[in-house]
């Protein structure tokens, strides 16, 4: 069975641009959760789609955006990048709700000069 | 906010030596999960266990949960030179309505297992 996948695995931007990064879940797995990873702040959530819902956010400002299609493969939209925003952005999945595992993608390294 | 605690933060042994790190926790929870983390690449799931449980064993790995202490370890016995990495604790916070959705990650423990 494939694993999370994640596209593209590497990405530089400037300030103020927008960037989507993408993000297929585990067949038969509608739960897609994203989450940015920093040497600062750690592993932080950012959100979770359900059935093309968003169902959980976390505290991150409204230029970190997202969304699910209906074969629960996800996308993330980050609008004017910020240098902070540089990161590991990771991608999980998992089958329906909480008391499944969820699984974790390479990630997207970002990085905003 | 709630948060899991790994401790120590850093680890360095011999290649056959055990390995245990620590996690604490603040709320009550539905699961606790290991992941473990290759220098700046994916999270790799290791263990789940859930709050009813008070240990689990895969292979090499032992996890055990104290949810009375708000507490759990991983041991990583016979340690090689391959199982070099962070590794996290993470845990989902149990909501008023039931059920959780989110996992809450600690900052890890980068362990080095000298050959």
């Amino acid at each position: 069975k494939a694993g999370v996948t994640q596209t593209p695995r590497y990405l530089i931007k400037t300030r103020g641009q927008q960037v989507t990064l993408s993000c297929s879940p585990i067949s038969g797995h509608r739960s897609v959760s994203w989450y940015q990873q920093t040497p600062g702040q750690g592993l932080q959530f950012l959100f979770e789609y359900f059935s093309e819902t968003q169902r959980n956010k976390g505290n991150f400002p409204g230029r970190f955006s997202g969304r699910q299609f209906s074969n629960s493969r996800s996308e993330m939209n980050v609008s004017t990048l910020e240098l902070g925003d540089s990161a590991l952005y990771l991608c999980a999945s998992r089958r329906n709700g909480w008391w499944d595992t969820q699984y974790f993608g390479p990630g997207t390294r970002l990085t905003v000069l | 906010s709630q948060q899991g605690e790994e401790d120590p933060q850093a680890l360095s042994i011999q290649e056959g030596e055990n390995a245990t790190m620590n996690c604490s926790y603040k709320t009550s929870i539905n699961n606790l999960q290991w992941y473990r983390q290759n220098s700046g690449r994916g999270l790799v799931h290791l263990i789940l266990i859930r709050s009813n449980e008070r240990e689990k064993h895969s292979g090499r790995l032992r996890v055990t949960l104290d949810t009375s202490k708000k507490s759990s370890s991983l041991l990583i016995t016979a340690s090689r030179a391959a199982d070099t990495a962070s590794y996290f604790c993470a845990t989902d916070a149990v909501l008023t309505q039931g059920g959780s959705e989110k996992l809450v990650f600690g900052k890890g423990t980068k362990l080095t297992v000298n050959p």
